[in-house]
């Protein structure tokens, strides 16, 4: 069976700190995908990062990042001088083999950045 | 460059009246996923449609709810008699091709709320 865990339900820093966001997942399929997902006040799911589980290389994008270890199964995200702007509910979801057709999301972590 | 489209995006019914959403998917995207997620919790996979197919419904509760994808047409997810606990947002995804390694990109949601 396929579980992603987002064991932060609410975090709240003071802009400029550093966060970082924790997703753990279970599956027993050796292929599968991680993905971040950012949910705004406004509602919409925003695509953040897609990433295989051949490919363990930490991946920056700006204030960005992510550390993908299979050794503990955990895709966390990381955000480096927050900003109020990155006030959101962030959702790590998981993909498997075969088909990928179904995504399996963690209970998302509400992130509060307070000026 | 539109997004995936959902409309509308916020929906008011009494119990027992019908409920019908509808999702445009992004251009070039033939693959379209419809996902609830209930208050305080992540998204849960219901169904995946192809163009006039339906390819996996294991996420639809048996009775009531019913989704389609006509060749010319947005995708519709409907939900007959509608019940105080189908109140939830509504999310379509779509993707360019099916398969593991693709991305689903999120509408912006349809809130029910059922009074």
């Amino acid at each position: 069976a396929q579980k992603v865990t987002q064991a932060q339900t609410e975090i709240s820093v003071v802009e400029k700190e550093d966060v970082t966001l924790d997703c753990v997942y279970e599956t027993r399929d050796t292929t599968y995908y991680l993905f971040w997902y950012k949910q705004p006040p406004s509602g919409e799911l925003v695509f953040l990062i897609r990433r295989n589980s051949f490919d363990e290389q930490n991946e920056i994008s700006g204030r960005y990042s992510w550390n993908f270890q299979k050794s503990t199964s955990s895709f966390n995200f990381t955000i480096t001088a927050s900003q109020v702007v990155d006030s959101a509910v962030y959702f790590c979801a998981l993909s498997v083999s075969p088909t990928g057709n179904q995504f399996y999301f963690g209970t998302g972590t509400s992130l509060t950045v307070i000026p | 460059n539109a997004g995936v489209m959902q409309n509308p995006r916020h929906l008011v019914r009494r119990r027992g009246q019908e409920a019908r959403l509808r999702c445009s998917p992004m251009k070039g995207h033939s693959h379209v996923y419809w996902y609830r997620q209930l208050p305080e919790e992540g998204l849960k996979f219901m169904v995946y449609l192809q163009k006039e197919n339906i390819i996996d419904e294991s996420g639809m509760p048996k009775e009531r709810f019913s989704a389609e994808f006509p060749k010319e047409g947005p995708s519709i997810l409907r939900i007959q008699q509608v019940v105080r606990g189908d109140s939830a947002a509504y999310f379509c995804a779509s993707s360019q091709l099916a398969g593991l390694q693709e991305t689903q990109y999120f509408g912006p949601g349809t809130r029910l709320l059922v009074l």
